[in-house]
């Protein structure tokens, strides 16, 4: 299996509301990643878990809260967002401990804030 | 900041016509990457080369690096109305950590049926 799964693909939420972004792969990837994506622009990494252990956090705001609970599932907790925060939220996996690996990414979470 | 830097920023050519798309980067690099993403969708890794690597073929991909230009480019051979996406390169800059991927701003391609 080399697919990344991500639900929902698409989440509208208001700025006080809390919702979860969550992310499976079943490859063995020990890495996991979250990006965010603005339109017509490049992916831009918020956090790296590394054998479930968080090792890169981009100074991503509070309001974005990364989970992951085993090697497989990596959750993203969203509460009260701004406007500006809707984006494509992209997970990805590769493998950790080799390096400068190629990442395999999911479809995606289209959110819209309110 | 970005590292990578791709021009031009949306090419459109015929289909059964060659593409080629050039990225250039700021720093030395421990390899460069190729993706592509269809409109609004996850990206897919399409090619790695290495920086001690010249050049690099994968079916109708070719891609090249000068590292002492800082500079690669891909050329897709007899384009198909399905590469229509955007293509992104992407380094890890040498010092960077080995999860830090830096993506270029990307070409979007068009290709016309």
């Amino acid at each position: 299996d080399t697919e990344v799964t991500q639900t929902p693909k698409h989440l509208v939420m208001g700025m006080t509301n809390k919702k979860s972004l969550k992310c499976e792969q079943h490859m063995g990837h020990r890495a996991m990643y979250w990006y965010k994506q603005k339109a017509k622009k490049p992916p831009e990494l918020m956090f790296v878990y590394s054998y479930e252990k968080l090792s890169i956090n981009e100074s991503v705001p509070s309001r974005f809260s990364p989970e992951c609970p085993n090697s497989s599932l990596l959750n993203l907790h969203l509460h009260a967002l701004q406007p500006e925060d809707s984006a494509l939220y992209l997970c990805a996996s590769s493998q950790a401990g080799q390096r400068y690996n190629e990442q395999f990414f999911g479809p995606g979470t289209r959110l819209t804030v309110l | 900041s970005q590292q990578g830097e791709e021009d031009p920023q949306a090419l459109s050519i015929q289909e059964g016509e060659n593409a080629t798309m050039n990225c250039s980067y700021k720093t030395s690099i421990n390899n460069l990457q190729w993706y592509r993403q269809n409109s609004g969708r996850g990206l897919v890794h399409l090619i790695l080369i290495r920086s001690n690597e010249r050049e690099k073929h994968s079916g109708r991909l070719r891609v090249t690096l000068d590292t002492s230009k800082k500079s690669s480019s891909l050329l897709i051979t007899a384009s198909r109305a399905a590469d229509t996406a955007s293509y992104f390169c992407a380094t890890f800059p040498t010092g960077a950590g080995s999860y830090q991927l830096t993506f270029g701003k990307g070409t979007k391609l068009s290709v016309i049926p």
